[in-house]
């Protein structure tokens, strides 16, 4: 148990559909990440949020949506997927944006 | 493309072996680093970190190796175990108040 829970731990969508992943962190940190993380590729950063505030956005397409109400809860907002976007989503977080992320066990989304 | 990368995809040792896992790196800039874990179907979690201004860190059977000169970082692992099986990366952090940048994971098989 790393402290940052994310749920669900699976999602399977429609092209068509509006879902939401959810991600909570017990460490006090600032800062909270969304990577992407698809088979033989590395972690891809898709989104940064520092005290709250959307401080990288790494060209993500608009039909993820993040949402981050405070520093314990990231969400991010599933919109018109497409197959392609089918992969284990990662939430982390951070003391500082740069230093030791501590990562949650992954929402695993298939879109179908 | 990436900043960080891995030399080899796969590596397969017998157990109580001493593995070493390589990561080349292209940004000189870049202050630290940190080796992560990931097992099946969890998230990556943390294993060892460095900063620049050494060149040595041990920790418990596990060392990180970082060669500024040739920009190349390793892990080694002493006495293997089955329980080390797992994917592995190298993150570094490019500049301060930015987030972490993976590189591809190499997939560490033990067997017994």
């Amino acid at each position: 148990e790393t402290g940052v829970t994310q749920t669900p731990r699976h999602l399977v969508m429609g092209m068509t559909n509006k879902k939401s992943l959810k991600c909570e962190q017990h460490l006090g940190h600032n800062a909270m990440y969304w990577y992407k993380q698809s088979a033989k590729k590395p972690l891809e950063l898709m989104f940064v949020y520092n005290f709250k505030e959307q401080t990288e956005n790494n060209s993500v397409p608009s039909r993820f949506s993040p949402e981050c109400p405070n520093s314990s809860h990231l969400f991010l907002h599933l919109h018109t997927l497409q197959p392609e976007d089918s992969a284990l989503y990662l939430c982390a977080s951070s003391q500082g944006e740069g230093s030791e992320a501590f990562f949650g066990q992954g929402t695993r989304l298939t879109v179908v | 493309g990436e900043s960080v990368g891995l030399h080899l995809p796969t590596l397969s040792v017998q157990e109580g072996d001493n593995s070493i896992i390589n990561c080349a790196y292209s940004n000189s800039a870049s202050d630290y680093f940190i080796w992560y874990k990931q097992e099946s179907g969890k998230g990556p979690q943390f294993i060892i970190d460095i900063r620049s201004n050494m060149d040595k860190r041990q920790g418990q059977r596990v060392t990180v190796l970082l060669n500024k000169t040739v920009k190349h970082l390793s892990l080694q692992i002493a006495a293997t175990q089955p329980g080390d099986s797992a994917v592995y990366f190298c993150a570094e952090n490019i500049q301060a108040g930015t987030a972490l940048i993976f590189g591809k994971g190499t997939t560490l098989s033990v067997s017994s």
